[in-house]
């Protein structure tokens, strides 16, 4: 069974620095897709970026970037240049195939960020 | 704005009530999904449709009954729930559910709270 660990329950980052989110994953499948989610007080789950298990460079999105290392099983996030804005649960999440080539996005636990001005 | 409309956004009735939540997109996505989620935890999945048919159904309870009239609109009724069963729950429409493509990216809802008495 896929499988996705995030095991920064939480963390502090102090404004305009950046900081890395820790994800790792456990699948089989050779093909796959990771994301990574911003989930506000607000609860609106908010997309940020995906990595391919086929794309062979690291992908970014404006101040977002997946440091993606397949032979380790891991796709952290790095947030630069944080803002007070970036304070928010974040999930890094796993797609995962099923026989009838449908899908379901499988969560990791999340990890709580909180940055200080 | 999301591109995601669900209505209420809160909602509170007791155990034998029978109520509903709404879900509205405009993208032309083929697919919709229906997640709950428990305060602290991860969203997990209850439902998918594709193309207007339910293609996923991750054993969730009767008391939940999901529908989905045409492509651009996602019900989920409720009828005789539990306690047990406040949650926050979140509509996500994708272009469609199968493919390996970073093009299926999940785009969700602000969601739903709901509390049951």
């Amino acid at each position: 069974a896929q499988k996705i660990t995030q095991t920064q329950p939480g963390m502090f980052v102090q404004e305009k620095e950046a900081v890395t989110l820790d994800c790792t994953y456990d699948t089989s499948d050779p093909s796959y897709g990771l994301f990574w989610y911003k989930q506000p007080s607000s609860g609106e789950m908010i997309f940020l970026i995906y990595q391919g298990s086929y794309d062979q460079q690291n992908a970014t999105e404006g101040r977002y970037s997946l440091n993606f290392q397949k032979a380790r099983k891991s796709a952290n996030l790095v947030i630069s240049a944080s803002q007070l804005g970036d304070s928010a649960m974040y999930f890094c999440a796993m797609r995962e195939f099923r026989m009838d080539s449908s899908y379901k996005l499988i969560f990791g636990s999340g990890t709580r960020l909180l940055v200080r001005p | 704005d999301t591109e995601v409309t669900q209505t209420p956004k809160h909602l509170v009735m007791g155990m034998t009530n029978k109520k509903s939540l709404k879900c509205e997109q405009h993208m032309g996505h083929r697919a919709m999904y229906w997640y709950k989620q428990k305060a602290k935890k991860p969203p997990e999945l209850m439902f998918v449709y594709s193309y207007e048919k339910l293609s996923i159904n991750e054993s969730v309870p009767s008391r939940f009954s999901p529908e989905c009239p045409n492509s651009s609109l996602l019900n989920l009724h409720l009828h005789a729930l539990q306690p047990e069963d406040s949650a926050l729950y979140l509509c996500a429409s994708s272009p469609g559910t199968s493919g390996g493509s970073g093009a299926n990216v999940l785009t969700f809802g602000a969601g739903s709270r709901l509390t049951v008495l």
